[in-house]
C-alpha cells in the first residue's frame, strides 16, 4: 500500500524566509505526485503536480517542488514566503494511471509578518 | 465555472443517529470522490465513482457507511448509525475522466458526533 510522510507538523517562519517542506512517499511503482494547499477557510486546491519529465516542477504563487526518485522525495520549496502563504500544505501520491490520491498528514505553515 | 458544492457545511448529531451529506460536482466531471479527513490527518479516500458506477470502495466501512450516485451527477454519503470516531470533515472532489484527472475539492461537511 502506498503511504506519504510529511516531516513537519507545524512550521513557523518570518516573512522573506525560505521554505522547504519535506515529503517522502512509499510506493512500488511509477507515481504521480502532488502538493495541495488549504488556506484558512478555503477549499483544498492544487499547488503543483509532477507526472513525468523535468523533476523540478513549478506551481502557482512562486512554489516549486523537486522529485528525487532515488530518495522517494518530493519536497516543496519557496525562496521567500509571504504572510499570505499561511496555510496547511498536503503532499499526495497516486499510482500512475490510478488517480486515487493518498495524502500525508499535512504541514501547517504560519508566516509571521 | 461553479465549483464543487456540498451541504450541509456543519452537522452535529448524537452517536447512533444517522446523517447524510450531499455533493454536486463540477458540471461535466465524470469522476467523483468522497474523502474523510479526521482532525490532524490528511484526507482519506472512502469511495470513488465514475459516472454512476463505483470504481473503488475498499476503504468505505460498509457496515455503517453507504454512498450512491444514481444519475451520475450528484452524490450522497450516509452514515447509519454514527459513532464518535466518525467525527471528521467529509470532502467531496470531482475530476474529468481524461487528461490530468486533477481533483477539485468542495468546502467539506464538518461532522461532530457527540
Amino acid at each position: 500500500a502506498q503511504s506519504v510522510s510529511q516531516h513537519n507538523h507545524h512550521v513557523i517562519l518570518s516573512e522573506a524566509a525560505s521554505l522547504e517542506l519535506g515529503c517522502n512517499y512509499s510506493y512500488g511503482g511509477t507515481v504521480n505526485l502532488f502538493w495541495y494547499v488549504q488556506y484558512p477557510g478555503q477549499h483544498l486546491q492544487l499547488l503543483l503536480k509532477y507526472f513525468s519529465g523535468d523533476p523540478l516542477v513549478k506551481g502557482i504563487k512562486g512554489f516549486e517542488a523537486e522529485f528525487i526518485k532515488s530518495k522517494f522525495s518530493f519536497n516543496l520549496r519557496k525562496p521567500s514566503v509571504q504572510w499570505s502563504d499561511t496555510a496547511e500544505y498536503f503532499c499526495a501520491v497516486a499510482g500512475a494511471g490510478s488517480y486515487q490520491l493518498t495524502f500525508g498528514k499535512g504541514t501547517k505553515l504560519s508566516v509571521i509578518p | 465555472e461553479a465549483g464543487v458544492a456540498q451541504s450541509p457545511r456543519y452537522k452535529i448529531i448524537e452517536k447512533r443517529q444517522s446523517v447524510a451529506f450531499w455533493c454536486n460536482p463540477i458540471s461535466g466531471h465524470a469522476t467523483l470522490y468522497w474523502y474523510q479527513q479526521i482532525l490532524g490527518q490528511g484526507p482519506k479516500l472512502l469511495i470513488q465513482f465514475q459516472n454512476n458506477g463505483v470504481v473503488d470502495d475498499s476503504q468505505l466501512p460498509k457496515d455503517r457507511f453507504s454512498a450512491e450516485r444514481l444519475k451520475g451527477v450528484d452524490s450522497t454519503l450516509k452514515i447509519q448509525p454514527a459513532k464518535l470516531e466518525d467525527s471528521a470533515v467529509y470532502l467531496c472532489a470531482s475530476s474529468l475522466d481524461h487528461g490530468s484527472h486533477e481533483q477539485y475539492f468542495g468546502p467539506g461537511t464538518r461532522l461532530t458526533v457527540t
